[in-house]
């Protein structure tokens, strides 16, 4: 099974500021012969369910803030935003499908600092 | 517009089976491109995935957890079931229902989880 490690466990960040999450794999989740890499990013804020905010680790789902931005290829990705923002606070989690079993990351929660 | 909502027990007992039910609408679960998954979290961690199953009736389960894991489709009540056998107090947990989006190549089916069910807590003790 491929293992996703997200860093750090937690984030404070100040209103406006950028906030950066870390997502790593133990295997590469680049295809080369589609060019695409198989992740995606999920925002769950406080007894809520999920939300897709990415996929392609680079492509925002309809509807979602521009200032949530995914980058990366091969093993290491980020989330970024941009200038957070109150109702950013939550927690985040990346995940691959390159392969199946689909994997999660452990989780990042974001909070204001 | 595409909505899932999860059922099932609020209590089961270990040993028992929890049988677990996907009703959605906005799509139909016969229509080629469409997957609906099961995945879990214990409360205060992490999201597990347990199963999915596609408009072919194509199948694929967690590796840890096959051997406990049935999922199928009824697409005349627009329902996907999830079982899992011989339940544990470890498998307490809010348990959701997902629409998957996929990509499909030479090396089989890639999912994510383009809209989710509020989900629904099980919780398994004697």
């Amino acid at each position: 099974d491929i293992v996703m490690t997200q860093s750090p466990d937690s984030l404070a960040v100040s209103l406006g500021e950028r906030a950066t999450i870390h997502c790593r794999s133990s295997q590469g989740l680049f295809h080369s012969s589609h060019n695409k890499n198989y992740l995606a990013w999920y925002q769950q804020k406080p007894g809520q369910a999920p939300k897709l905010l990415i996929y392609w680790a680079s492509t925002r789902e309809s509807g979602v803030p521009e200032r949530f931005s995914g980058a990366g290829s091969e093993t290491y990705f980020s989330l970024t935003i941009t200038s957070l923002e109150a109702e950013d606070v939550a927690v985040y989690y990346c995940q691959q499908y390159y392969s199946s079993p689909f994997t999660f990351g452990q989780g990042t929660k974001l909070e204001i600092k | 517009q595409i909505t899932l909502k999860e059922s099932g027990p609020l209590l089961v007992k270990p040993t028992q089976t929890l049988t677990l039910t996907c009703t959605f609408s906005g799509f139909s679960v016969t229509t080629s491109g469409v997957g609906v998954g099961w995945i879990r979290q214990p409360p205060g961690r992490a999201l597990e995935w347990l199963a999915l199953i596609y408009w072919n009736d194509f199948k694929q389960y967690s590796s840890s957890l096959e051997t406990r894991l049935s999922i199928s489709k009824d697409s005349s009540k627009n329902q996907v079931v999830l079982t899992m056998t011989n339940v544990d107090p470890a498998d307490t947990a809010m348990y959701f229902c997902a629409y998957s989006a996929y990509y499909y190549d030479s090396n089989g089916y890639h999912s994510w989880f383009e809209s989710w069910g509020p989900g629904t807590l099980v919780t398994v003790s004697s």
